[in-house]
């Protein structure tokens, strides 16, 4: 089955400074690349995805990037903000209605400084 | 539109008693599942169902069971409580486009 790596799996970074999360994965039938936020005590909520047709996505401060031959993908945050905090989650996947599955990587909690 | 729903928020269990966490969405998606979220572990999918009456099972399936009689509910059930079993449990729907969107969460402490 997919093996997702995920790193690192803590991350502090000043105020107003970039973040980088990456993500390795293993099957390369996979083709579906989402990244979920998690606050603390809350449920983990869908922030950004990528196909694999696409090689790089932005929405306004997030932004992820694929590299199909290298199995792997990252997502970058710019201008952190404090409520940026919070543990972020990759995952990947083939099509599930094919009963396929969601692989998740273990989590990078994300510290934004004030 | 209340999304994806479960029942209960926290639970208590002794060892050896059984349960079943309630789970239903209102988006008409043919796709759910069942995960557990251990410290340092991520999301482990328990088990998952492509549609009413086909499920199937994930990484960690041991000690649970699921059905899926309707579209909508997709109960997990815990046949008899270890405290292995300590988790918080999210269940999930996933539309059309792969989209995933999760419950609230479950808190489960097995004594």
């Amino acid at each position: 089955g997919e093996n997702v790596e995920q790193h690192p799996s803590t991350l502090s970074v000043q105020e107003g400074d970039s973040a980088v999360i990456k993500c390795t994965y293993s099957d390369s039938a996979s083709n579906y690349f989402p990244w979920y936020k998690q606050e603390l005590g809350k449920r983990p909520q869908l922030i950004i995805d990528i196909r694999s047709n696409v090689g790089e996505k932005k929405d306004q401060r997030i932004a992820v990037t694929l590299n199909k031959t290298a199995k792997h993908f990252s997502l970058h945050i710019t201008e952190t903000q404090p409520e940026d905090s919070a543990v972020y989650f990759c995952a990947a996947s083939s099509p599930p209605h094919t009963g396929n599955q969601f692989y998740f990587g273990t989590g990078t909690s994300l510290t934004v400084i004030p | 539109n209340a999304g994806v729903t479960q029942t209960p928020k926290f639970q208590v269990l002794k060892t050896g008693q059984s349960m079943t966490l309630q789970c239903a969405q209102d988006m008409n998606h043919e796709y759910m599942s069942w995960y557990r979220q251990d410290p340092g572990m991520g999301l482990r999918l328990i088990h998952y169902s492509v549609g009413a009456g086909i499920t199937d099972q994930g990484e960690v399936p041991n000690g649970y069971n699921v059905s899926r009689s309707t579209t909508e509910d997709f109960p997990l059930r815990l046949l008899s409580a270890a405290p292995s079993q300590t988790s918080v449990y999210f269940c999930a729907s996933t539309g059309a486009a792969y989209e995933q969107y999760f419950g609230p969460g479950t808190r489960l402490t097995v004594t």
